[in-house]
């Protein structure tokens, strides 16, 4: 069974603050990772994809992949109230997304 | 981008009755389409995978007599909850695969059923 673990949180930051997500699979062979955001009642929608090992940026988030200890984690630089949601991180099937339950993250004004 | 319009957003229903949710791929083929039903505060969970012109894939525990989908074009799929009950009252979420930029995971806007 692949699994994808993320703690649910909720994970409290101040505004400002860097927030870090973190995310650990099961499957070694997994090559996609994709970071998605969830506002309460609505659909999620894609923040980052990262396949290589390493950091990739794009603009206040960074997400950064370490295949030999299966994880993948979301830095949120200069956290704003309007990032605070539930973030989930799936793993690419063979077909499908694997999905983790998601974290939840509030940012403190 | 990719879009997937999904409608309706949201529906309320008798129980007994059936409810159609439509999801239309707007400015690409949607080869394959996944649907997701989500429970508040839990993760999004598989229904079912369905490729076009081919019978819907479904999760263990899913009724495919119940959750009927259709996917006749590359740019419609449906979810028919057929007898609803109050149980299947959720946020139901279809997942296009065909377009876009990360690997064509486009999602729709979900449809909240609430079945009374």
């Amino acid at each position: 069974q692949k699994e994808v673990e993320q703690n649910s949180g909720p994970l409290s930051v101040p505004e400002g603050a860097i927030a870090s997500l973190n995310c650990t699979y099961s499957d070694r062979g997994s090559q996609s990772f994709f970071w998605y955001r969830q506002y309460s009642g609505k659909s999620p929608e894609l923040i980052m994809s990262i396949y290589s090992n390493g950091d990739k940026e794009d603009g206040r988030f960074t997400a950064q992949l370490n295949k030999a200890s299966q994880y993948v984690s979301l830095l949120i630089r200069d956290s704003q109230p309007s990032d605070s949601a539930t973030y989930l991180c799936a793993v690419r099937g063979n077909y499908q997304l694997i999905w983790g339950a998601g974290t939840k993250l509030i940012i403190k004004p | 981008g990719a879009v997937v319009s999904q409608h309706p957003s949201r529906v309320i229903c008798k129980s007994g009755t059936s409810v159609k949710i439509e999801c239309r791929s707007l400015d690409f083929q949607a080869t394959t389409m996944f649907w997701y039903r989500q429970f508040p505060k839990q993760s999004l969970m598989l229904m079912a995978t369905s490729n076009e012109g081919s019978k819907a894939t479904y999760e263990q525990g899913v009724e495919k007599d119940k959750f009927l989908i259709n996917h006749a074009s590359l740019t419609l799929s449906t979810l028919t909850v057929t007898s609803a009950h109050p149980e299947d009252s959720s946020f139901y979420i279809c997942s296009a695969r065909g377009g876009g930029t990360n690997y064509g995971y486009t999602f729709g806007s979900g449809t909240r059923l609430t079945v009374v």
